[in-house]
């Protein structure tokens, strides 16, 4: 199936802790997202990358690193984890703009 | 800075009613604009893509349309059922290509049909 494919779908861990969320699209598109959807289901940016290039780095503390080894792929690493942290977390991508976005399918961060 | 305003932000029908979502935009220089479903503890699904040169999509009986000019667009579904049930999304893209392509999504409408 062509998709873009997020994991784990859900993550519990202590305050303190350090994680990682990876994301993999098969669909041969050129940038992808991270968006953050927080408890009020409001969806916000917060990374883009094009060609494993950073594009979009929006006002997210430096605890959260993106890293894209290659253009089908772009994960998420969290350090020292806050319980204000816990949110979902979706995964995107695009080709062009006029082809539109294609999420993952989320994961669940809980922070205890 | 885009802002998108989703009215209403809940709405319940009865089965069978056809209903209008409603979205707006404050920057009218949009790419695009993109309608979608989410499930409750879901990911996002893809309803319809308008261009930013189009006035509409239809697929199956949903019906969305784009006024690009007054920053509007509405989401009609036709003959509604319970599986229609969902919170439903607008999000608008930049144009702006130097600033990198970003979705800016609304706060979502939590439609619930009714059997």
């Amino acid at each position: 199936d062509t998709a873009v494919s997020q994991t784990p779908k859900y993550l519990v861990t202590q305050m303190g802790n350090d994680k990682s969320i990876k994301c993999e699209q098969n669909l041969g598109h050129d940038t992808m997202y991270w968006y953050k959807q927080d408890s009020k289901k409001f969806l916000k940016i917060m990374f883009s990358y094009n060609n494993k290039e950073l594009i979009i780095n929006e006002t997210v503390p430096n605890r959260f690193s993106p890293k894209s080894p290659d253009k089908a792929h772009l994960n998420l690493h969290i350090n020292s984890l806050e319980l204000g942290d816990s949110a979902v977390y979706f995964c995107a991508s695009s080709q062009v703009q006029s082809y539109g976005y294609t999420f993952g399918s989320g994961t669940r961060l809980t922070v205890v | 800075k885009q802002e998108v305003t989703q009215i209403p932000a809940a709405l319940s029908v009865p089965e069978g009613e056809n209903l209008v979502l409603n979205c707006s935009f404050t920057d009218s220089a949009i790419y695009n604009l993109q309608w979608f479903r989410q499930d409750p503890g879901k990911g996002l699904t893809s309803l319809l893509l308008i261009q930013s040169s189009q006035r509409e999509q239809t697929s199956g009986r949903l019906n969305a349309s784009l006024d690009k000019s007054s920053g509007r667009s509405t989401l009609y579904i036709a003959a509604s059922q319970p599986g229609d049930s969902a919170t439903y999304l607008c999000a608008v893209s930049a144009l702006d290509q130097t600033s990198g392509s970003r979705l800016t999504f609304g706060e979502g409408t939590q439609l619930t049909v009714n059997p």
